[in-house]
């Protein structure tokens, strides 16, 4: 079964770098079609896009977050990596990694439960 | 950028209802739009894909149609657990680009 679970800091401070890790279980990301994403959802707010890397380590990413992101994976471990750099107030957020089956849906199929960032000094 | 415009912000319906939610884009999207439901403190549902695909285990009262810039999210008969936020979301056919709407709340009249 598909599984993916999010891990990083809960507090960052402002102009700090933001390192969030995403592993997963039940696909590899070696394998043809297969895709993670990040997404993020301020309090109460709504679901933005971040990026997206896939099998063949090509990588995508939000055009109004792209100078300050980075995503990469590691495929013998399960995880793939976000960077955010210069963090502010306003990217405090609920982080989602999730699942893209590039080959066929294009959608998120399945996701993690996210985890909370606040940045605040 | 592709901007989706989610109608009505708040949906008040009492169970057994049937409940039509819009989605608008800015412009054409094809049938690349999906989508979600969310509920407190849990991560989205994907429900619908490629407008009118239901995902895998999603019920049959809820049903999806449009395309271009129009489209429509039906729950044909609400049940309890059906009480949530949707969102509707795109992609872009190349590079794969996605943005979502601002959500539409259903909650219990």
């Amino acid at each position: 079964q598909v599984t993916l679970r999010e891990s990083g800091p809960a507090l960052v401070k402002p102009t700090q770098t933001l390192t969030l890790t995403c592993t997963f279980s039940g696909f590899s990301l070696s394998t043809s079609g297969m895709c993670v994403s990040w997404i993020r959802q301020p309090p109460g707010k709504a679901l933005e896009w971040l990026a997206l890397i896939d099998w063949d380590d090509d990588k995508y990413y939000s055009t109004s977050l792209k100078t300050r992101l980075t995503i990469s994976k590691d495929t013998s471990k399960n995880q793939v990596v976000l960077t955010m750099t210069n963090m502010d107030p306003v990217d405090t957020a609920t982080y989602y990694c999730a699942r893209i089956r590039c080959d066929s849906s294009w959608y998120f199929d399945y996701w993690g439960q996210g985890t909370l960032v606040t940045v605040s000094s | 950028e592709i901007v989706l415009t989610q109608s009505p912000a708040t949906l008040s319906l009492s169970p057994g209802e049937r409940a039509t939610l819009s989605c608008r884009a800015s412009q054409s999207v094809s049938s690349y739009l999906a989508w979600y439901q969310q509920k407190p403190g849990q991560a989205p549902r994907l429900l619908i894909y490629d407008a009118s695909n239901r995902a895998t285990g999603i019920p049959a009262r809820f049903s999806g149609s449009g395309s271009g810039t129009d489209f429509t999210l039906t729950i044909s008969s609400l049940e309890p657990e059906d009480f949530a936020v949707y969102y509707c979301q795109q992609r872009s056919n190349w590079p794969p680009m996605y943005s979502f709407g601002q959500g539409t709340k259903l909650e219990i009249k």
